[in-house]
C-alpha cells in the first residue's frame, strides 16, 4: 500500500500558481494518483487523476516524473475560494488494499 | 442531478444507543464505501462494499456494522460497542474498485453524549 506524504499547510495569494507535491515512493505498477479538494463540513470533491507525465482539466494540471515517487498538484491562479483542504491519493480498492486518506494540505489564499 | 445523499446532516444521540446513518447513490456505482473523519483528521474507511450483497471491513470496522441489499443503498449502523462515536461520517461510491474516482456525500456529523 503506498503511503503518501503532503505538507501539512501552505499560504498563498490570489492570482498566484499554487503547487502542492505529493511524495509516494513505493506506489505500486497499478496505482492511480488522484487528488481531491475538501472545504470544511463536506464531502471531498475529485479535482485530478493522472497516472504519468501531465494531465490537466479545467481547474489543475497534475505532473508526474517518470518514476512516479512523487506528483505536483497545479493550482493556476488561485483565488479565495480555493481555500481548502487538499488529498493525495495512490492505489484503489482491490486485491486486499484500502484507499487511505492522509491529514492533506490545508491551503489558505489570501487577498 | 446524479449524486450521493447522506441523511440527516446532523444526529444526536445518547449514549449506548444504536444510530443508522443512510447512504443513496443514484449514479449506478457498484463500489460504495464509509469514512470516519475527525477534526483536524483525515478519512479513515470503516467499510467498503464492492458489489451488492458483498462487504469489507476497512481500517476501523469495530464498533460499526453495514449492509448492502440494494446497490444504490449502503446504511451504516453506529453501535454502542463505539467507544468513540461523534464524528464527521461520509459516504462514498465509485463506478468500481479499481482506480475509480470517489464521488462523497456531504456528511452526517453524528454527536454522542
Amino acid at each position: 500500500l503506498a503511503k503518501t506524504t503532503q505538507p501539512i499547510s501552505m499560504d498563498s495569494y490570489e492570482g498566484q500558481e499554487v503547487n502542492i507535491t505529493c511524495s509516494h515512493n513505493n506506489i505500486a505498477t497499478n496505482d492511480y494518483i488522484t487528488w481531491y479538494q475538501q472545504f470544511p463540513s463536506q464531502g471531498p470533491r475529485f479535482i485530478i487523476q493522472g497516472y504519468k507525465t501531465k494531465v490537466t482539466n479545467e481547474v489543475a494540471s497534475l505532473f508526474i516524473p517518470a518514476d512516479r515517487k512523487s506528483s505536483t498538484l497545479s493550482l493556476p491562479r488561485v483565488s479565495l475560494s480555493d481555500t481548502a483542504v487538499y488529498y493525495c491519493l495512490v492505489g484503489a480498492l482491490g486485491a486486499g488494499t484500502a484507499l487511505i486518506f492522509g491529514k492533506g494540505t490545508t491551503l489558505s489564499v489570501s487577498s | 442531478d446524479g449524486g450521493i445523499t447522506q441523511s440527516p446532516k446532523y444526529l444526536f444521540r445518547k449514549e449506548g444507543q444504536n444510530v443508522t446513518l443512510s447512504c443513496e447513490q443514484n449514479l449506478n456505482h457498484d463500489a460504495m464505501y464509509w469514512y470516519r473523519q475527525d477534526p483536524g483528521q483525515g478519512l479513515r474507511l470503516i467499510y467498503y462494499s464492492q458489489i451488492v450483497n458483498d462487504f469489507q471491513k476497512g481500517d476501523i470496522a469495530e464498533g460499526y456494522s453495514v449492509s448492502r441489499e440494494k446497490k444504490e443503498s449502503f446504511p451504516l449502523t453506529v453501535t454502542s460497542a463505539q467507544k468513540n462515536p461523534t464524528a464527521f461520517y461520509l459516504c462514498a461510491s465509485s463506478i468500481g474498485p479499481d482506480n475509480s474516482p470517489l464521488h462523497f456525500g456531504n456528511g452526517t456529523r453524528l454527536t454522542v453524549t
